[in-house]
């Protein structure tokens, strides 16, 4: 079935270090958005990636879709207290529902 | 806010008894899914709605477990003779047609059965 591999599960830096999770998906992905949920909250949008190669950012964070479109990165650059949660990625093979990798869950020591 | 709304957003229940959520999704989004996510875990797809169609169901939804979305826009989900194991956070998210499946997730009803 269609599943989506994401590492590491937990990340834990000091303030101020870069972060970078890793997603893989075994077969080809339509596209692939990335989701940010806090302690206690809901998953929350952060970005779609839909072309090959494709790199997008967003101030600190630059996220990657692989050549071959079946992985995909995000990385944080200098990491703050606010970007404590867990990141998730979801992979979208056309049909309408997502795929969710198991997170990443970040933590940063100030 | 006219973000997708949930509720609950608590509910304890009894093992054996029957439990119904209500999502209220974006208005004029035509799509409309429910995930359940287990602690430490990525959301688990469950079910999606284009308008009030049901187009898909996962495996992990029995025969315990019906949605409905009679008039294309809010949806119920409800559990029968609930199970320890259902236990989870039951979030619905919404998209708008021809987004190429960006969603928009609700704030989640917790359930946790004794």
């Amino acid at each position: 079935g269609q599943q989506v591999m994401q590492i590491p599960q937990y990340q834990h830096v000091q303030e101020g270090e870069d972060f970078t999770t890793y997603c893989n998906s075994s077969t080809t992905l339509s596209n692939i958005q990335w989701y940010k949920q806090r302690p206690g909250g809901h998953p929350v949008f952060l970005i779609q990636l839909v072309k090959s190669g494709e790199v997008k950012k967003q101030k600190r964070l630059t996220f990657q879709f692989g050549e071959a479109k079946k992985n995909s990165s995000l990385h944080i650059t200098a990491t703050q207290t606010t970007d404590v949660g867990t990141y998730f990625c979801a992979g979208g093979w056309g049909a309408q529902k997502l795929v969710f990798g198991q997170g990443t869950r970040l933590t940063i020591n100030p | 806010d006219t973000g997708v709304s949930q509720n609950p957003r608590h509910k304890i229940t009894k093992r054996g008894q029957n439990v119904t959520f209500r999502c209220d999704p974006i208005s004029e989004h035509n799509r409309l899914y429910w995930y359940r996510q287990t602690l430490g875990q990525g959301p688990e797809f469950l079910t999606y709605f284009q308008n009030e169609a049901q187009l898909e169901k996962s495996r992990l939804l029995s025969d315990r477990f019906s949605a409905e979305r009679p008039k294309g826009s809010f949806s119920t989900l409800e559990i029968q003779r609930t199970e320890q194991g259902d236990s989870a956070m039951y979030l619905c998210a919404s998209s708008p047609s021809g987004s190429l499946d960006t969603q928009y997730f609700g704030p989640g009803t917790r359930l946790t059965v004794l």
